[in-house]
Formats: C-alpha cells, structure tokens, sequence
C-alpha cells in the first residue's frame, strides 16, 4: 500500500487555466505538507496542515489554495496558472507537527505550464 | 536565520568506491538533521536521521552520516558504492517552526 499518494503524476496544461493536485496520505499521520521543488532541484516548503489546520503558510501567490477535508488528504488548489508554476510538487505527512518528526513524501506531480 | 548547505552539486564516484556527501548547518538550538535520497522521478525517502545522543547514525542501504557540532555538519558517508546509489540526496533540518529547510542537494553519479 502506498503511503502517500499523489494525483495526477504529470499535469500539463496552459497559462491562465485552474488545476488541482490530490494527496492522500494512509498513515494516520496530523500534519501534512506541500513542497515546490524547481528546476534546480530546490526544495521548498508551501504549506502545512495540522489536522485540517493551517500552520505554515510561506509567502506563496495567493493563486495558490490547499484545502484539507481531513487530516488524511491535502489538496493543491492553483488559479490562473502561470509559466513559473512549473515545477514537481511533493506532497508529505508527518505524525506530528515537531520539527523532529521524520516526513515522508509522495512521488510528486510534475507540473507543466505551457 | 536557518540554513542548510551542500557545496558539492556534482559528485562523481566509481562503483565500490568510498562515499562522502557534506552538509553543513546554521541553526541556533541543538538541531534535527536529516537525510533524504530522490531517485530519478521518484520521491524523497529518508536515509537517516539525527536528534540527540550517539552523533554516528547509521541509516538505510548501508548510509551513516556523523554530526559534529563544531563544525556544524553532517556529513553522510558510505564505504563502497553500488551503481543503484546513483540519485539527488538532501539534507535537511528541522526548525522550530515545524519545517524542513532542505539544502539545494548533491547528484551522486556512479561510474561502473
């Protein structure tokens, strides 16, 4: 069974469109996380949900919305698409919310914006 | 403020050769240290981790990684190479802010 999963693995699509990205996560785990990871492989935390609560929102366009309808999913919400959205997003899970809490990551989703 | 640092973008090692990735830290408080593999297309898994106690951990797949506090580091090593090593590796800590900063990464290549 896989622990954290993400839908779609590969979106392409236009500029100015509205895409969402799923993420499950079946470890009964509180926290869960998006990351943007760029071209250059730099790895960046967006959000972070602590049993369906907003912890951690880093200064990320407001285009951008997540949504947890429990704490086992975390959605990805991006409006108006823009050229530099392209990236792969890693969606995490952590038992807790500590910064000594070990994350684990799903297979991402490569996002293309044409 | 926190960070994280690989120098090494690049490695370059031939099969059943010795391993050392670098990473060094800005943290103010005793720090939890991680290290994470990416595979081609594939997500991160976590290798090894350090929070207190004995500063050699030792990880998966044969990794172990030494935190030195004087130098700030946290260095992952492996005694011989496999060509299936070959991946991104990033290290990580953990804040009080309940994240994660990741260094920019190193790419392992491994020559048969």
């Amino acid at each position: 069974d896989t622990a954290v999963s993400q839908t779609p693995k590969y979106l392409v699509t236009q500029m100015g469109n509205d895409k969402s990205i799923k993420c499950e996560q079946n470890l009964g785990h509180d926290t869960m996380y998006w990351y943007k990871q760029d071209s250059k492989k730099f790895l960046k935390i967006m959000f972070s949900y602590n049993n369906k609560e907003l912890i951690i929102n880093e200064t990320v366009p407001n285009r951008f919305s997540p949504k947890s309808p429990d704490k086992a999913h975390l959605n990805l919400h991006i409006n108006s698409l823009e050229l530099g959205d392209s990236a792969v997003y890693f969606c995490a899970s952590s038992q807790r919310r500590g910064e000594g809490d070990t994350q684990y990551f799903g297979p991402g989703t490569r996002l293309t914006v044409l | 403020a926190q960070s994280v640092t690989q120098p090494d973008i690049h490695i370059t090692v031939s099969e059943g050769a010795s391993l050392e990735l670098r990473c060094n830290y800005s943290y103010g408080a005793t720090p939890y240290l991680f290290w994470y593999v990416q595979s081609p297309g594939q997500g991160l898994q976590l290798l090894l981790k350090y929070f207190s106690g004995d500063t050699l951990v030792q990880g998966i797949k044969g990794f172990e990684a030494e935190f030195k506090r004087s130098q700030s580091s946290f260095n992952l090593r492996k005694p011989s190479v496999h060509w299936s090593d070959a991946a991104e590796y990033f290290c990580a800590v953990g804040t009080g802010t309940y994240k994660y900063i990741f260094g920019t990464g190193t790419r392992l290549k491994v020559l048969a």
